[in-house]
């Protein structure tokens, strides 16, 4: 199985702020022949479900802001938030679906500091 | 607007039977994948069951294989979550969630449903 592993756990960031997170797969999950890198990002706020804001690494899902970014390959991926706002604190998933299973990464709690 | 809801859920004892549904509307259903993943309370995010749009092709991750059987009716636009055996670790939110095509193969997920939560406990 793909272990998909995220960083940090937890963080906190000012409003107005730049909130990086990272996720790193246990194999490469860019598929050669088409040059896509087979990992998504959800972001689910409290009490609510998960909700899908990247495939394909850094294509952005219809509605989600642009503050929100996605980038990486192979092995190293992000998602960052350009200015954080309070509608943003969530916890953040990464997920591969290169292959079965497909696996997320534990999350990343984002708070305001 | 796709909109799926979930349904069946509730307290069970170990070794009990519960069944979920989740609705679907707003799109075609027979012509995706779908999918239950299910969340521990505090927890991250679990795949169970992965089913095609034709209902040809199925996945149960290893932790539920030979107790939870995923199946849907796609004149009914409703999928299902048969699950036998429940041991308190399968307490968690279970999502339906549906897949970018008619396979399950190397998809994301698109759209989720509320949840529905099941607790086993004696």
């Amino acid at each position: 199985d793909i272990v998909m592993t995220q960083s940090p756990d937890s963080l906190a960031v000012s409003l107005g702020e730049r909130a990086t997170i990272n996720c790193e797969s246990s194999q490469s999950v860019l598929y050669s022949s088409n040059n896509k890198n087979y990992l998504a990002w959800y972001q689910q706020k409290p009490g609510q479900p998960p909700k899908l804001l990247f495939y394909w690494a850094s294509t952005r899902q219809s509605g989600v802001p642009d503050r929100f970014s996605g980038g990486g390959s192979g092995t190293d991926f992000s998602l960052t938030i350009s200015s954080l706002q309070a509608e943003d604190v969530a916890v953040y998933y990464c997920q591969q679906y290169y292959n079965t299973p497909r696996t997320f990464g534990q999350g990343t709690k984002v708070e305001i500091k | 607007e796709v909109q799926l809801v979930e349904s069946g859920g509730g307290l069970v004892h170990p070794g009990g039977s519960l069944r979920l549904s989740c609705a679907a509307s707003g799109f075609t259903f027979s012509n995706y994948a779908m999918t239950w993943v299910r969340q521990a309370p505090g927890k991250g995010l679990e795949l169970v069951s992965s089913i095609s749009g034709s209902a040809g092709d199925t996945y149960h991750a290893g932790s539920v294989k030979g107790r939870f059987t995923i199946s849907r009716d796609n004149s009914k636009n409703t999928l299902y979550l048969q699950m036998n055996s429940l041991r308190v670790e399968d307490t968690a939110v279970y999502y339906c969630a549906k897949e970018l095509l008619d396979s399950w193969y190397n998809s994301y997920f698109d759209s989720w449903g509320q949840g529905a939560l099941v607790i086993v406990s004696s």
